[in-house]
């Protein structure tokens, strides 16, 4: 257990569902990161909160809508997916403007759109 | 922008023998950090080692070490008498000093056989 939680481990969703990633970290970061990894491709950065404020957003369809509440939890809500969504998604936290301390990664949620 | 790249999408070992995983950089900047992350089957990304560009000594983590040779713009890992639990995708990667989202390389995918 690193510190960074993600639940569900698993998750199978119809294109028509509304579900919701959730991550939490106790870390004491304060800044946190949505990735995507699917197979054969590199990590795609999704989006990223700094003091619970969006500071990115890649470019990713509004199918993907992310919440801060607050500077320990990031979810990523999901509406209307596609199957080209299935994937893994890992949240990550970091000390904020702290580079060498890296990121701390959740065990990822393995998501199926059918 | 800032590249990484692993030339070596899959490798094997035998258990107890020194395997080298490959990384080359692009960047304009003079300090950073550069990484290796290690993701097993149970999925959670885990820092395997860091090196700061500005010493020249090689960072070095029980059986893990690296070569950092900052004018090639190369950080190849070196896993020392390798062991079943070695078995995982190795990614390396960028970080810039100002706490910067990091670039990840593509991965390379080490099997360590019995």
């Amino acid at each position: 257990e690193t510190g960074v939680t993600q639940t569900p481990r698993h998750l199978v969703m119809g294109m028509t569902n509304k579900k919701s990633l959730k991550c939490e970290q106790h870390l004491g970061h304060n800044a946190m990161y949505w990735y995507k990894q699917s197979a054969k491709k590199p990590l795609e950065l999704m989006f990223v909160y700094s003091l619970e404020e969006r500071v990115e957003n890649n470019s990713v369809p509004s199918r993907f809508s992310p919440e801060c509440p607050n500077s320990s939890h990031l979810f990523l809500h999901l509406h209307t997916l596609q199957p080209e969504d299935s994937a893994l998604y890992l949240c990550a936290s970091s000390p904020r403007g702290q580079a060498f301390y890296g990121y701390t990664f959740g065990s990822g949620t393995r998501l199926t759109v059918v | 922008a800032q590249t990484v790249t692993q030339s070596q999408p899959e490798m094997s070992v035998q258990d107890a023998e020194t395997v080298t995983l490959s990384c080359t950089y692009d960047t304009s900047e003079n300090n950073y950090y550069l990484f290796w992350y290690k993701q097993p089957p149970s999925r959670q990304m885990i820092l395997v080692i860091r090196q700061e560009a500005y010493k020249q000594q090689n960072a070095t983590e029980n059986r893990f070490s690296v070569n950092f040779q900052k004018a090639a713009k190369s950080f190849s890992l070196k896993i020392s008498d390798s062991q079943l639990g070695d078995t995982a995708m190795y990614f390396c990667a960028f970080r810039g000093l100002d706490g910067q989202n990091f670039v990840f390389g593509p991965g390379t995918r080490l099997s360590v056989l019995p």
